[in-house]
This record gives structure tokens, C-alpha cells and sequence, in this order.
């Protein structure tokens, strides 16, 4: 069974502060592994796929990173504006998405 | 704004309801999924259409039931609402071409809450 362990549950930094969130995943043939941001109430949003091992990917102030155990969405000099969950999900040959549970990420100016 | 609709936004209802929950996906997307959003279970896959068809299923209950029509927006059925179905429900699209993978975008969801 596909399944997706995010750690820490929980991050809180300061403004400027860089720091990485990780997601641990087992999976039947990875078809891609996707990171989204979400806000309180609202529907996630998509951030990155990737698709292979050593394959990066930046947006802004966020770069996610693939290797074949896991993934890391590092954030740089993070602002306030990034306080959010973020998720992380797999898909493999079943062709669903499995979710972690998130990380709640604060950050505080 | 992922192009992704979902209505109501908010649904409350007594125990023993029935409610359906409405999505229209983005344009030119064939592929619609649902999903069940609890703060103990986290983000659960239900069930996905393609192009009308089902073509995967998760953990949804026999209680539970959805439908994709002809103009590709999709509804989810829920009978015999229990305490336990209150949750935030979204719905997500995506392109899917066959043996490719694309990335799912998710409405704003639809709150129920069952009293």
C-alpha cells in the first residue's frame, strides 16, 4: 500500500529563517510525487510535480527535491505570507493520490 | 483560482439526510476525483471519473456515490449522513492523458456539517 509520512507536523521560523520539510514515501512504481500549499478552509494549491530521482524544482522562495526515498521542499528566507500547510502526495501505478498528513509551517515576522 | 467549482459552499444538515455536492472541473479537463477532508483522517481520496466513466475508487462508504455527465461536471451523493460525515469535501481536476501523469487541480470545497 502506497502511503506518504511528513515530518515535522510542525515548523515554526522567523522571518528569513531557511529551513526543509520532509516527505518519506513507499510507493508501487512512482507515476509522480506532487507538493501543494494549503490554507485554512481552502483547497489545496498546487505547487510542483516531480518525476524522478534528482529532478529539482524552484518557485519563488521554494525548491523541492526528489530522491528515491524521499522528497524536501526547502524554504528560503521564508516570509509571513508562507505561513500555510503544505502536502505532499504520490501517485503510483494505482493512479490515485495519497496524501500525507501535512506540515503546518509559521512563520513570524 | 485553480478554474475548479464546487457548490455549496457550505451544507448543514440532520443525521439520516441525503445531500449531493456539485463540481465542475476546469475547461478541457476530463478527469474529475473527490476527496474527504477530516481533521483526523487528513485528506482522503473517494473516487475519480474519467470522461464519465468511473476509473478509480478509494475509500469511499456504499453510502456514498458519485456521476460525472455528459458536460464533465461531476456530483457526489451522500445518504444516510452519520455525525462522522461532517467534513470538508473537495473536488479536483486534471487533464490525464493515458500513461501520463498530470497534476490535479482542487476547488474551494464544500464544508458539511451533520447534526
Amino acid at each position: 500500500e502506497d502511503q506518504v509520512t511528513q515530518s515535522p507536523e510542525a515548523l515554526r521560523l522567523q522571518e528569513g529563517e531557511s529551513s526543509s520539510l520532509n516527505c518519506s514515501y513507499t510507493v508501487s512504481g512512482l507515476r509522480g510525487l506532487f507538493w501543494y500549499r494549503q490554507d485554512p478552509g481552502k483547497g489545496p494549491e498546487f505547487l510542483f510535480t516531480l518525476y524522478s530521482a534528482g529532478e529539482e524544482k524552484e518557485k519563488e522562495r521554494l525548491k523541492a527535491t526528489l530522491t528515491k526515498k524521499e522528497s524536501f521542499l526547502h524554504i528560503t528566507a521564508p516570509k509571513p505570507e508562507d505561513s500555510a500547510t503544505y502536502l505532499c502526495a504520490v501517485q503510483g501505478y494505482g493512479n490515485k493520490l495519497v496524501f500525507g498528513a501535512g506540515t503546518i509551517l509559521r512563520v513570524k515576522s | 483560482d485553480s478554474g475548479v467549482t464546487q457548490t455549496p459552499k457550505h451544507l448543514i444538515t440532520a443525521t439520516g439526510q441525503r445531500v449531493t455536492l456539485r463540481c465542475s472541473p476546469r475547461s478541457g479537463d476530463l478527469s474529475v476525483y473527490w476527496y474527504q477532508q477530516s481533521l483526523d483522517q487528513g485528506l482522503q481520496f473517494l473516487i475519480q471519473y474519467y470522461n464519465g466513466e468511473e476509473r478509480a475508487k478509494g475509500n469511499i462508504l456504499e453510502r456514498f456515490s458519485a456521476q460525472q455527465f455528459p458536460d464533465l461536471h461531476s456530483e457526489l451523493n451522500l445518504s444516510s449522513l452519520e455525525l462522522g460525515d461532517s467534513a470538508l469535501y473537495f473536488c479536483a481536476s486534471s487533464v490525464e492523458r493515458q500513461k501520463l501523469t498530470y497534476e490535479q487541480y482542487f476547488g474551494p470545497g464544500t464544508r458539511l456539517t451533520v447534526t
